[in-house]
């Protein structure tokens, strides 16, 4: 069965820093892999998704995500963060049936 | 386009009380689901559809059900509610496409208190 680590339950950095989230998965075949946001009292929106091709993958709001096979890692970054990117990010992995399955979730934190 | 649709937004039950939860979409998509969220515990899915008529179990389905009659509607229905079923629920869609690579929409959440 597939899986998803998302290793950091709670991330703060500072207005401008840079960012990086890791997530880890496990699955037997090629993965599809997904990072949502999850904005307070919101629904999730896609950021950015994976299935084949370029193993660097830009999304929306200015943020990548980089697929390493090797390392099971599909990590999401954004060069320099901006208070409004407060929220909470998902990883998820494409299973069978076209479901998904989730990380706990890593909540970002920007302090000024 | 209204997208994904979910109502109520906020519902407080009593143990033992029956609901049932609203979701609706206006993109003719085929596949909708059903995840609850627990703080720290990201998304479980309870229920999925793959067409009008047709839907499978998830990883969390006891104490709910669903029903597909339509391809817009995909309510879920608590039967007798439990502490348990505290949760925020999250109704979703997508297109079935080519392989597992398309987006799910998600509606803005039921936040259900049984007390």
């Amino acid at each position: 069965a597939q899986s998803v680590t998302q290793p950091d339950i709670h991330i703060t950095v500072s207005e401008g820093a840079s960012l990086e989230l890791r997530c880890n998965y496990s699955y037997g075949a090629t993965p599809y892999l997904f990072w949502y946001v999850q904005s307070p009292g919101q629904g999730l929106q896609l950021l950015l998704k994976y299935f084949s091709g370029d193993t660097l993958v830009q999304g929306i709001k200015g943020f990548e995500a980089e697929f390493k096979r090797s390392q099971s890692s599909f990590n999401l970054r954004k060069p320099s963060v901006h208070w409004s990117d407060a929220a909470e990010y998902f990883c998820a992995v494409g299973a069978s049936n076209y479901k998904l399955t989730f990380g706990k979730g890593t909540l970002l934190t920007v302090n000024p | 386009n209204a997208g994904v649709t979910q109502t109520p937004k906020f519902r407080i039950l009593k143990i033992g009380q029956s609901m049932t939860l609203q979701c609706a979409q206006d993109m003719n998509h085929n596949y909708m689901y059903w995840y609850r969220q627990d703080p720290g515990m990201g998304l479980k899915l309870i229920y999925y559809s793959v067409g009008a008529g047709i839907t499978d179990k998830g990883e969390v389905p006891n104490g709910y059900n669903v029903s597909r009659s339509t391809t817009e509607d995909f309510p879920l229905r608590l039967e007798l509610a439990a502490p348990s079923q505290t949760s925020v629920y999250f109704c979703a869609s997508s297109t079935p496409g080519t392989g597992m690579g398309n987006e799910q929409f998600f509606g803005p959440g039921t936040r259900l208190t049984v007390l």
